[in-house]
């Protein structure tokens, strides 16, 4: 029972590069979210799926796209990275309509030089 | 706008003895609310959720919480900690129709000998 599988779990980047991190559940959720941890911030969404092919800006989107593959999958790219983009990233997946709650991956860990 | 203040970053308590972590929400309708827990290096695990009915919601690992409207709160409680709670809490509104969860910044919670 995989629940949310984020790819890569670490990476560094240059100033400039550009990165895509992968996101899978396998628990057949409607929604999918990307958020960044940074301390003293708590967890801030970036993107949000409501269901295959629709996305939705979070609170902070700007350098970030994403794309809702089919149901159980959600990436975010960045395009060109910059220092302030190093954080933690957290894919999750939920069934709102359903009662269900949010459910997250492990993490990914992004560095910027 | 929806919002969750936690007003306490660090709490020190000792092994045995009881715990409340403080969560002050803003929202513009009935909400949905949560507790979420996480270790160093890992994601987000729930601890318990409030949607409606009973105020008051049992969750795992012998926590539970209390839903006060008229207070615009969700405070965490445990009656007797243990090391193994040591861990970062964050608390998180989201509602009927809206499924982008605004998360707190977190209490970090140290358990002592």
């Amino acid at each position: 029972n995989a629940g949310v599988t984020q790819t890569p779990k670490f990476q560094v980047l240059k100033t400039g590069q550009s990165m895509t991190l992968q996101c899978a559940q396998d628990m057949n959720h409607n929604s999918m979210y990307w958020y960044r941890q940074d301390p003293g911030m708590g967890l801030r969404l970036i993107y949000y799926s409501a269901s295959e092919g629709t996305t939705d800006k979070g609170e902070v989107p700007n350098g970030y796209n994403v794309s809702r593959l089919n149901k159980r999958e959600f990436s975010l790219r960045l395009e060109s990275a910059a220092p302030s983009q190093t954080s933690v990233y957290f894919c999750a997946s939920g069934d709102w309509d359903s009662g269900n709650t949010i459910y997250f991956g492990e993490g990914s860990w992004l560095t910027v030089v | 706008a929806q919002s969750v203040t936690q007003p306490d970053i660090h709490i020190t308590v000792s092994e045995g003895a009881s715990l409340e972590l403080r969560c002050n929400y803003s929202y513009g309708a009935t909400p949905y609310l949560f507790w979420y827990v996480q270790s160093p290096g890992q994601g987000l695990q729930l601890l318990l959720k409030y949607f409606s009915g009973d105020t008051l919601v049992q969750g795992i690992k012998g926590f539970e919480a209390e839903f006060k409207r008229s207070q615009s709160s969700f405070n965490l409680r445990k009656p007797s900690v243990h090391w193994s709670d040591a861990a970062e809490y964050f608390c998180a509104v989201g509602g009927f129709g809206n499924e982008k969860l605004t998360f707190g910044t977190g209490t970090r919670l140290t358990i002592i000998p």
